[in-house]
């Protein structure tokens, strides 16, 4: 089955700081896409950034990039100068292989910004 | 624009009773997702169409659940009967298409089954 694995349940950081959220998958394709989401307390989920497997570049977002190493078939997340609002439930997630390109979630992270 | 809009927020049931859900997605968007997120997990598929059509409910547990989607827009979930373990966040998003689309998520439907 193809998985996705968050090992952090939990990660806090300082205010203005950088911290990195870790994910793993596992795929047989060679073309694909991943995706980190957001989800607020009590609001709706949100996409954050978007890789594309080919892409040797890794993908930016203002604060948000990420240190996508494919043989190793990582996908982390940096946060840089972490702001209050970015406290919330972080998923990383890939389409599954087929027409249906069905997003498969890991677990999540609960990111803590601390003042 | 208008997001996607999901109702009712919160409902709590007794188990083996019924409940449905609505989900009204982003104009335009053809293709909608229905989602499951217990409790301290990710979201999982339960079921979904391209327009009208199912495209994946691999996932939907059949003898209970059941969804539709009249006219390719607007959606309803429906579980009867319900069951304690269906405790969960129901979420609905929609896309432009089949693909790797970014999808946009509603605000969720909280199911409390006592």
């Amino acid at each position: 089955a193809q998985t996705v694995t968050q090992s952090q349940p939990e990660m806090s950081v300082q205010e203005a700081e950088t911290v990195t959220l870790s994910c793993t998958y596992d795929t047989s394709e060679s073309d694909y896409y991943l995706f980190w989401y957001k989800q607020p307390p009590s609001r709706q989920m949100i996409l954050v950034i978007r890789q594309e497997a080919y892409k040797q570049q890794n993908a930016t977002e203002n604060r948000f990039s990420v240190n996508f190493q494919k043989a190793a078939k990582s996908f982390s997340l940096k946060i840089s100068d972490s702001q209050l609002g970015d406290a919330a439930m972080y998923f990383c997630a890939y389409p599954t292989q087929g027409g249906s390109e069905k997003l498969v979630f890991g677990k999540g992270t609960k990111l803590t910004v601390n003042p | 624009e208008a997001g996607v809009a999901q109702s009712p927020r919160y409902k709590i049931i007794e188990k083996r009773q019924s409940v449905a859900f609505w989900c009204n997605p982003i104009s335009g968007h053809a293709t909608l997702y229905w989602y499951q997120q217990i409790l301290g997990q990710g979201p999982k598929l339960l079921i979904q169409f391209q327009n009208n059509g199912v495209v994946d409910d691999s996932q939907l547990p059949k003898d209970r659940f059941s969804a539709e989607r009249l006219k390719g827009v607007d959606s309803t979930l429906k579980i009867q009967p319900a069951k304690l373990e269906d405790s969960a966040v129901y979420l609905c998003a929609s896309s432009l298409g089949v693909g790797y689309n970014e999808q946009f998520f509603g605000p969720g439907t909280r199911l409390t089954v006592l």
